[in-house]
């Protein structure tokens, strides 16, 4: 079954760490995208990329990096200069144009 | 810029009992409209989408929401909540700007089901 997976579950970052965490699809998506999740926030956008070798940053790229070398995969480094890491990420894909985002199921990062 | 505003950050109701959602826009053009519903630790998954036509859209679960453009409000209902509906629920507005086609999200609404 096509889906969007990402990994790990569960990450646990030492302050002054960078960690990078995982999102793959086999939709054949063009377009990939990180949210953060805050309580009571939403979603805010991140980072996100229409097609491959190209990404734009979002509303809150600061302390976040990403790249899209191959057309399934969209990892996201959380570095060191973010402040507060500590969130529940979400990826997701669309088709080129589309507006129906598939969800990855999270990645909740902790810094301890 | 298009916003989403949730006006209700939690709700409570009683399982059978009737549901509605409040879902307000802002966006200068026509609006695409989309409710998602995420459970506890998961991603998100979508219950409806309106893009034109019918401003009454069935979605899955059972859930409906009705468009009103002139309130601005793309409110979700469901006539007999089920414990199982308890979970976050997002409404999202789609735009096109200089990026492409980006989805705008409100700030969700916790449903609590009561026995």
């Amino acid at each position: 079954d096509g889906g969007i997976t990402q990994s790990p579950k569960y990450l646990f970052r030492k302050e002054g760490q960078n960690v990078t965490l995982s999102c793959e699809q086999n939709l054949n998506h063009d377009a990939m995208y990180w949210y953060r999740q805050d309580p009571g926030q939403g979603l805010r956008l991140i980072y996100y990329s229409q097609i491959v070798n190209d990404f734009q940053k979002g509303d809150i790229a600061e302390g976040y990096s990403v790249s899209r070398e191959k057309k399934e995969s969209f990892p996201l480094t959380v570095t060191s200069a973010q402040k507060n890491p500590t969130a529940f990420y979400l990826c997701a894909s669309s088709i080129a144009g589309g507006y129906g985002y598939t969800f990855g199921s999270g990645t909740r990062l902790t810094v301890v | 810029a298009q916003s989403v505003t949730q006006p209700d950050i939690h709700i409570t109701v009683s399982e059978g009992a009737s549901l509605e959602l409040r879902c307000n826009y802002s966006y200068g053009a026509t609006p695409y409209l989309f409710w998602y519903v995420q459970s506890p630790g998961q991603g998100l998954q979508l219950l409806l989408k309106y893009f034109s036509g019918d401003t009454l859209v069935q979605g899955i679960k059972g859930f409906e929401a009705e468009f009103k453009r002139s309130q601005s409000s793309f409110n979700l209902r469901k006539p007999s909540v089920h414990w199982s509906d308890a979970a976050e629920y997002f409404c999202a507005v789609g735009a096109n700007n200089n990026a492409g086609n980006m989805l705008t999200f409100g700030g969700g609404t916790r449903l609590m089901v009561k026995p």
